[in-house]
């Protein structure tokens, strides 16, 4: 069975403040991909990230970068410098290869001003 | 990106009757679409799988006969909640990917309430 982890329920950090959102997961298959949404108020999933399985290359986008370490299943996501509009909640998800995803509970971004 | 839509994008609707969602891919062809319901402060929790041309496949703890799943066409799945009552108010999201394809495009979302 496919499960994802998110430990943080809620973050509330100061703007510019540098952030990480941890996210565990675990599968059996051997081929899969892990994702990052951004969900704003509106509620329309923002697709940040994808990576697959074979690809432990960290990345970085701008502010944002992504660690994923297959030894200990996790996909790390770190915000440098946030601010107000970063506020939002994030879902990492887990897809196999049959198209669906399963997320996890979704950690709640709060950056005050 | 791929691009999907659904329609409408928030429902309000009286207890009893049925509603209609739309999922569509405007710029590809979908094998596959998926429904997610997602309850507030919640996380997105799949409720079936929808394959072109055949029967939808529905996840554990869905009913099928009370959440019908049409994907007549690749660029089209719709969901029926039939007989809605108060606490099937959520919102629900689709996506669509490609055939073998690990990509998942969602649509905007639906807000279903129903009073």
């Amino acid at each position: 069975a496919q499960k994802v982890t998110q430990a943080q329920t809620e973050i509330s950090v100061v703007e510019k403040e540098d952030v990480t959102l941890d996210c565990v997961y675990e599968t059996r298959d051997t081929t899969y991909y892990l994702f990052w949404y951004k969900q704003p108020p509106s509620g329309e999933l923002v697709f940040l990230i994808r990576r697959n399985s074979f690809d432990e290359q960290n990345e970085i986008s701008g502010r944002y970068s992504w660690n994923f370490q297959k030894s200990t299943s996790s996909f790390n996501f770190t915000i440098t410098a946030s601010q107000v509009v970063d506020s939002a909640v994030y879902f990492c998800a887990l897809g196999s290869n049959a198209g669906k995803s399963t997320f996890g509970d979704g950690t709640t971004l709060t950056v005050k001003p | 990106g791929a691009v999907v839509s659904q329609h409408p994008s928030w429902v309000i609707c009286k207890s009893g009757t049925s509603v209609k969602i739309e999922c569509r891919s405007l710029d590809f062809q979908a094998t596959t679409m998926f429904w997610y319901r997602q309850f507030p402060k919640q996380s997105l929790m799949l409720m079936a799988t929808s394959n072109e041309g055949s029967k939808a496949t529905y996840e554990q703890g869905v009913e099928k006969d009370k959440f019908l799943i049409n994907h007549a066409s690749l660029t089209l799945s719709t969901l029926t909640v039939t007989s809605a009552h108060p606490e099937d108010s959520s919102f629900y999201i689709c996506s669509a990917g490609g055939a073998g394809s690990y990509e998942q495009y969602f649509g905007p979302g639906t807000r279903l309430t129903v009073t």
